[in-house]
């Protein structure tokens, strides 16, 4: 069964910390995206890639950077964590051209 | 701006008649158009895709896509308790650029 996997499902940071979030596919998928969801707001476009080494900003990319090294592996970065960052956050990858995504289980974050 | 509009619900629907969700989208550009479900604390599981205007079924889902009208919505037949969950619409306009969602409209199926 393919995979989207999140290292963490709950995660507690304090304010001010450097948080990282990693996401891993074993789907062969190229694209790879990073949303957060907000109660009322919706699904949030942070960040997307669609190729190793490259990265595009979504629709809030402020506050966060991304890392893409190898093909099956997008990390999210929170370079100095606040508490307007608590919120659930979800890595989806697909194939490259124009296919629904398959997302990972998604990690909520507590920024304290 | 890309915009995806759904409404939020609860929509409640008694068990065995059919649900009928609905979508509205802004950019006419866009290409394909899926519709999601999620349960309460879980991530999106994608349930249909469409690309073409008509209909397009899966089992006991529909999904009805009109591009001249900018709509999208997703039929659920025989409806169970199971199906009781929120229901993403989510457009493409095409490429690797994001999916943009809707809010999501809230299905509750009353035994």
């Amino acid at each position: 069964d393919v995979k989207v996997t999140q290292s963490s499902r709950y995660l507690v940071k304090r304010t001010g910390e450097k948080v990282f979030l990693e996401c891993v596919q074993d789907m062969d998928h190229e694209n790879m995206f990073w949303y957060r969801q907000d109660p009322g707001l919706g699904l949030r476009l942070i960040y997307f890639s669609y190729d190793v080494k490259m990265k595009e900003k979504g629709d809030i990319p402020e506050g966060y950077s991304v890392s893409r090294e190898k093909k099956e592996r997008f990390s999210l970065i929170l370079e100095s964590a606040s508490t307007n960052q608590t919120s659930m956050y979800l890595c989806a990858s697909s194939f490259k051209g124009d296919y629904g995504y398959t997302f990972g289980s998604g990690t909520r974050l507590t920024v304290v | 701006q890309k915009e995806v509009e759904q409404n939020s619900g609860p929509l409640s629907v008694p068990e065995g008649a059919i649900a009928s969700l609905n979508c509205t989208y802004s950019d006419r550009v866009s290409q394909s158009f899926f519709w999601y479900r999620q349960y309460s604390g879980k991530s999106p599981e994608l349930i249909m895709s469409i690309y073409s205007n008509g209909d397009k079924e899966d089992g006991r889902f529909t999904a009805q896509l009109n591009k001249a009208s900018q709509y999208v919505s997703l039929l659920i037949r025989d409806s169970q308790p199971s199906d009781s969950a929120t229901y993403l619409c989510a457009v493409n306009r095409g490429g690797a650029d994001g999916l943009t969602f809707g809010k999501g409209t809230h299905l509750i199926i009353q035994p």
